[in-house]
């Protein structure tokens, strides 16, 4: 069974920086392209941002495009979200996720971790 | 930016009877593979997403074929035939059309 599960989520200050982690199992990492969607507190689902196979082409939502950074490892299976200059509005539960179709993949998700939450407060 | 609207914004069923969800997108999802890109996802409480619907209308592994995607361009429907108790939560359309990927606001679904 897919498993993925998100570690890195803690409270920090305006300004500051957080590194997320995704862990995944049970498929082959580096044939999938991968995502972050977080939720903020009682809000709906928003896109954060893609990487693609072999981790060179990334996508970015303005939101976060300049100060987030998605890398993935491969050798460990791992997707990455480099959080800087964070804003109380980035507080939200932060969501890794697979893309459905291998190689080439079309940001769809099939498999989501139960999420990590981060809370941006002085 | 491709722009989701989703109606209604909540919906109480009848368990046994049928709901539809309506998502119409800003421009045409229709993506050159000759497929739309338009997926559906539901959130039960408490829970992360899961997806129900890919390319507007295939089933995702495992979900029960009560629930169907159909639609063009740009107006999308999902419905929920026979609502179950389990199916409890908000569901979202999403495009996949191209990137900043975007979700509808999402629609409530009670049961009576």
């Amino acid at each position: 069974e897919v498993h993925l599960l998100e570690s890195g989520g803690d409270l920090a200050q305006p300004g500051g920086s957080l590194r997320l982690s995704c862990t995944a199992s049970a498929f082959t990492f580096r044939n999938y392209a991968m995502s972050w969607v977080r939720q903020a507190p009682g809000k709906g689902l928003e896109w954060i941002s893609t990487i693609y196979i072999g981790g060179i082409t990334t996508y970015y939502a303005d939101s976060v495009k300049g100060r987030f950074i998605i890398t993935r490892d491969d050798s460990k299976s791992t997707l990455f979200l480099q959080m800087n200059r964070l804003r109380a509005e980035d507080t939200a539960i932060y969501y890794c996720a697979k893309d459905h179709i291998p190689l080439d993949g079309d940001y769809t998700c099939d498999y989501w971790g139960q999420g990590t939450l981060v809370t941006v407060s002085s | 930016d491709i722009v989701m609207t989703q109606s209604p914004l909540s919906l109480s069923v009848t368990p046994g009877e049928s709901a539809s969800i309506s998502c119409r997108s800003s421009q045409s999802l229709l993506h050159n593979n000759g497929f739309y890109s338009l997926a559906w996802f539901l959130q039960r409480p408490g829970q992360s997403p899961q997806l129900l619907i890919s390319l507007a209308s295939s089933r995702a592994s495992g979900v029960p074929d009560r629930f169907s995607g159909s639609g063009s361009g740009t107006d999308f429907t999902l419905k929920i035939s026979r609502v179950e108790a389990e199916d409890v939560g908000v569901y979202y359309c999403m495009q996949a059309l191209q990137a900043p990927v975007t979700f509808g606001g999402g629609t409530k679904v009670e049961i009576k």
